[in-house]
C-alpha cells in the first residue's frame, strides 16, 4: 500500500496569502492519480482535485494542484475566509487506494 | 439535485451487527461505483469498501480492517448501496460516508452523503 504524508501538519496563514499544501507518497503513484478533498468541521469531505491537475466541479480557479512520480502540491492562490479547512490527499494509483493524514490550513 | 443520504448509525455493542443504508438521488444510480469511507473521531479518511456497477458483475473490494465482517452490497432498481457491518469492533467506531465514484474504476469521490455515526461500545 502507498502511504502518503502531508506536509505541513498545520499551516497558519493569513486571508489574501497564497497557501502550498505538499503530499508524498512512499512509492511513485501510477499515472499520476492523485486527487486532494476540502473537509469542514462537521461536514463530509468535498472533492476540489483529482488526476492531479483537474478541478471538480464548481471548484473555483484559485486552487490548483501539481507534482509528479512521488511528489505533489496543492495550491491556494489567494486564500479566502471560508478556504481554512482540513485537506487531504488520495492517491489512486494502487489498487488498495489511500489517503493522507490531512492538512489544517488555519487562520493566523 | 445529487444527493446521497446515509441511515441506519447508532450504538452497538462489540460482536453486534449493524447496517448502513444510503440512498442516492439525483443521478442514474446504476451507472456508478459507490463506496464507503469511514472517519474514525479526530481520525483521518479511511476507504471501507467498494462495489461496482452490473456490468462488472457487481463485485466488490475491502479493507483488510474489514474483510470477512463487512459486506457491501446494492439495489439499483432503489438506488441504495447498503454496508452490513458484522462482528463489529470498538475500532468501528466512526463516521461512515458514503460516496460516488467518479470514475468508471470508481476511484475518485465527487459525491459525499452526509455520513452516519456508528459507536461500538458496550
Amino acid at each position: 500500500e502507498i502511504v502518503l504524508t502531508q506536509s505541513p501538519g498545520t499551516l497558519s496563514l493569513s486571508p489574501g496569502e497564497r497557501a502550498t499544501l505538499f503530499c508524498r507518497a512512499s512509492q511513485s503513484v501510477y499515472t499520476n492519480y492523485l486527487a486532494w478533498y476540502q473537509q469542514k468541521p462537521g461536514q463530509a469531505p468535498r472533492l476540489l482535485i483529482y488526476g492531479i491537475f483537474s478541478r471538480a466541479t464548481g471548484i473555483p480557479d484559485r486552487f490548483s494542484g501539481s507534482g509528479s512520480g512521488t511528489d505533489f502540491t496543492l495550491t491556494i492562490s489567494r486564500l479566502e475566509p471560508e478556504d481554512f479547512a482540513l485537506y487531504y490527499c488520495q492517491q489512486y494509483g494502487d489498487t488498495r487506494w489511500s489517503f493522507g493524514q490531512g492538512t489544517k490550513l488555519e487562520i493566523k | 439535485e445529487l444527493q446521497l443520504v446515509e441511515s441506519g448509525g447508532g450504538l452497538v455493542q462489540p460482536g453486534r451487527s449493524l447496517r448502513l443504508s444510503c440512498t442516492a438521488s439525483g443521478f442514474t444510480f446504476g451507472d456508478y461505483v459507490m463506496s464507503w469511507v469511514r472517519q474514525a473521531p479526530g481520525k483521518g479518511l479511511e476507504l471501507v469498501a467498494f462495489i461496482r456497477i452490473k456490468a462488472y458483475g457487481e463485485t466488490a473490494e475491502y479493507a483488510a480492517s474489514v474483510k470477512g465482517r463487512f459486506t457491501v452490497s446494492r439495489d439499483d432498481s432503489n438506488s441504495i448501496a447498503y454496508l452490513q457491518m458484522d462482528s463489529l469492533k470498538t475500532e468501528d467506531t466512526a463516521v461512515y460516508y458514503c460516496t460516488r465514484g467518479l470514475r468508471i474504476s470508481g476511484d475518485v469521490f465527487d459525491i459525499w452523503g452526509q455520513g452516519t455515526m456508528v459507536t461500538v461500545s458496550s
